[in-house]
């Protein structure tokens, strides 16, 4: 069964102050893995897709990589807007996933001034 | 990126009613839509997959005629919750797969609000 855990749960953060999130994930064959980040009563907003060990890509003070156990989403320097819960979900690459995203818990960052 | 949207983003309806919830992919056509749940401080719970012009798949445990999913066209898909109580408030949020021959990407709705008086 797939799984995905990420860690830490939460994460305070004083503006400035570089941290990484993980996403540990289990997958009977990676079709993608994904970075959102989510404000409260809003839908998750888009951030990256990554599709095999060794991949990064950048927006901004974001960063995601990817191996085949785990991703980590770095901030560098970041600043109060980048408060959110961010999400990573995995797709399995089997034919009858049909796409469907599996979500880990979550980990809710605040950045303070 | 590309743009989801839903319609309404919060109702409120009597015990006993039932609920349509619209979801549309404005800039690109969607064969494959998803509808997922979210209870406070918890993440999204897929519920179903919609594919256009066929029948919803349903994840284990979502009962299908209280979810009534239709997926209509390319780029429209409806979630009715039938005879809503209040343990079905929640909110609930839709996704649209986007795909190229190289990448795929999945796009989110703004979510809907739904409480069940």
């Amino acid at each position: 069964e797939d799984q995905v855990t990420q860690s830490p749960e939460a994460l305070r953060l004083q503006e400035g102050e570089s941290s990484s999130l993980n996403c540990s994930y289990t997958v009977s064959g990676l079709r993608g893995l994904f970075w959102y980040r989510q404000d409260p009563g809003k839908g998750p907003e888009f951030l990256f897709t990554l599709y095999s060990a060794g991949e990064e890509k950048e927006k901004e003070r974001l960063k995601a990589t990817l191996t085949k156990k785990e991703s980590f989403l770095h901030i560098t320097a970041p600043k109060p807007e980048d408060s959110a819960t961010y999400l990573c979900a995995v797709q399995a690459a089997a034919t009858d996933s049909w796409g469907k995203l599996q979500f880990g818990a979550g980990t809710q960052v605040v950045v303070t001034p | 990126g590309a743009v989801v949207s839903q319609h309404p983003s919060r109702v409120i309806c009597k015990s006993g009613t039932s609920v349509k919830i619209e979801c549309r992919s404005l800039d690109f056509q969607a064969t494959t839509m998803f509808w997922y749940r979210q209870f406070p401080k918890k993440s999204l719970m897929l519920m179903a997959t919609s594919n256009e012009g066929s029948k919803a798949t349903y994840e284990q445990g979502v009962e299908k005629d209280k979810f009534l999913i239709n997926h209509a066209s390319l780029t429209l898909s409806t979630l009715t919750v039938t005879s809503a109580h209040p343990e079905d408030s929640s909110f609930y949020i839709c996704s649209a797969e986007y795909m190229s021959n190289s990448y795929n990407e999945q796009f989110f709705g703004p979510g809907t609000r739904l409480t069940v008086l």
